[in-house]
């Protein structure tokens, strides 16, 4: 079965440029999480999503932050414009709102900004 | 206020020893879930084992196991007859089931280091 994938795999850019992160969940999975690593931070929710609709965004950091999912397979996040403190790990996730079960993460997106 | 504690940073371990890495949890909800995640160098994020708070035995997984102590709220990961490839950071996380329907936030400790000698 098809993971949780997330492109593009490594990301840099200079500070100011529009980074998009794309994400494809596990078809089926009604629920879709970015997640963003840090060392100061560690592992921290953003924002997620529930049949496609934003349900809690009080973890995007502020408005140069924005995620949409235009449809069950596909959601973007983007950040514009980007600053060198955006750099970090950032995690794609999806689970089934059917059982208590673990959400799947993708490989994450490795995004440094000069 | 801090949901999960992981106290040990980082662990050292032998090759086929048994190893405990430690996670303590904070909820007044009576029903939620914990979860084990593995970080390889590689960057990954893999899902492990899970324990739901109404569980009546402990969630086994292979090498993996949970030692759940509800009352205690300590949901440890034991990894037995460990190998060189359990080397990772390992992640503990919680998610609650609050009244609002759908909600699913999981909520991560800091990790364990945990380093597989040969």
């Amino acid at each position: 079965d098809a993971g949780v994938i997330q492109s593009p795999r490594h990301e840099v850019t200079e500070m100011g440029q529009e980074v998009t992160l794309r994400c494809k969940p596990i078809s089926g999975h009604d629920y879709l999480f970015w997640y963003r690593q840090t060392m100061m931070r560690g592992l921290e929710l953003l924002i997620y999503f529930n049949n496609n609709v934003p349900i809690d965004d009080s973890g995007m950091p502020e408005d140069r932050f924005s995620a949409k999912m235009p449809n069950a397979s596909f959601s973007t996040l983007k950040i514009q414009p980007s600053e060198p403190r955006d750099s970090a790990v950032y995690f794609c996730a999806s689970s089934s709102d059917l059982t208590l079960g673990p959400q799947h993460f993708g490989d994450g997106t490795r995004l440094s900004i000069l | 206020a801090q949901k999960i504690t992981q106290t040990q940073p980082g662990m050292f371990v032998q090759e086929k020893e048994a190893v405990t890495l430690d996670c303590t949890y904070d909820t007044s909800d009576p029903s939620y879930g914990l979860f084990w995640y593995k970080q390889p160098s590689s960057g990954e994020m893999i899902f492990l084992i899970y324990q739901g708070s109404y569980d009546q035995q402990n969630a086994t997984e292979g090498r993996y196991s949970l030692n759940f102590q509800k009352a205690r709220k300590s949901a440890n990961l034991v990894i037995s007859a460990s190998q060189l490839g359990d080397s990772a950071m390992y992640f503990c996380a919680m998610r609650e089931i609050p009244e609002i329907q759908g909600a699913q936030k999981l909520v991560f400790g800091q990790g364990t280091r945990l380093t597989i000698n040969p």
